[in-house]
């Protein structure tokens, strides 16, 4: 069975502050993709990225950085420099690949994210 | 290019009465998946349709039903409302299987059970 562990239920940041979101994954499969998604109170999610097993390059996108590491099962997510706009509960999720076959999403309980001005 | 369009965004039913969520993907999509949302269980996964044919379907009664048209459009129908089917449910599109491609959400219709 696959599995996502978001141990932070809420964080609370005060402005410019970065913040480093916590996830966890279990999953048997050889192939497997994740994925951060955000939530903000409008309540749509918002794609964030998508990383392939086989690709553990970390990655950069503005004040948005992922950690992926294998070897802990991991793909830790960090905002630089929050603002306010940050505030939202964030997702991580995983799609099972090779040998499940493409699977539905598996998704954490999130993590609430406040950004305090 | 259009999101993915969910109707209605509000619902509210009462016990008994049964329900039919639709949605929209985003042009060219033809994989759509729905997903319910609560507070207690989280985001949990209900079916995946690929043209017009069940993919992938969440562990869920079979009050829990949908369909996907040849314009890709899906349906959601929840017969026999319970309190507990209170939720908001959210469809996601892509253009491929789950995993190879992200999937893109909508808005979701929240639902409310008296």
């Amino acid at each position: 069975a696959q599995k996502v562990t978001q141990a932070q239920t809420e964080i609370s940041v005060v402005e410019k502050e970065d913040v480093t979101l916590d996830c966890v994954y279990e999953t048997r499969d050889t192939t497997y993709y994740l994925f951060w998604y955000k939530q903000p109170p409008s309540g749509e999610l918002v794609f964030l990225i998508r990383r392939n097993s086989f690709d553990e390059q970390n990655e950069i996108s503005g004040r948005y950085s992922w950690n992926f590491q294998k070897s802990t099962s991991s793909f830790n997510f960090t905002i630089t420099a929050s603002q306010v706009v940050d505030s939202a509960v964030y997702f991580c999720a995983l799609s099972g690949g090779v040998p499940s076959g493409n699977t539905p999403l598996v998704f954490g309980k999130g993590t609430r994210l406040s950004v305090i001005a | 290019k259009a999101g993915v369009t969910q109707t209605p965004r509000y619902l509210i039913k009462t016990r008994g009465q049964q329900v039919t969520l639709s949605c929209s993907p985003i042009s060219g999509h033809r994989s759509v998946s729905w997903y319910q949302q609560t507070p207690g269980q989280g985001l949990q996964f209900l079916f995946e349709y690929f043209s017009e044919t069940q993919r992938n379907k969440g562990n869920f009664p079979g009050r829990f039903s949908g369909r996907q048209f040849s314009n890709s459009r899906s349906e959601m129908n929840v017969s026999t409302l319970e309190l507990g089917d209170s939720a908001l449910y959210l469809c996601a599109s892509s253009t491929g299987t789950v995993g190879n491609q992200p999937q893109h959400f909508g808005d979701g219709t929240r639902l409310s059970i008296l």
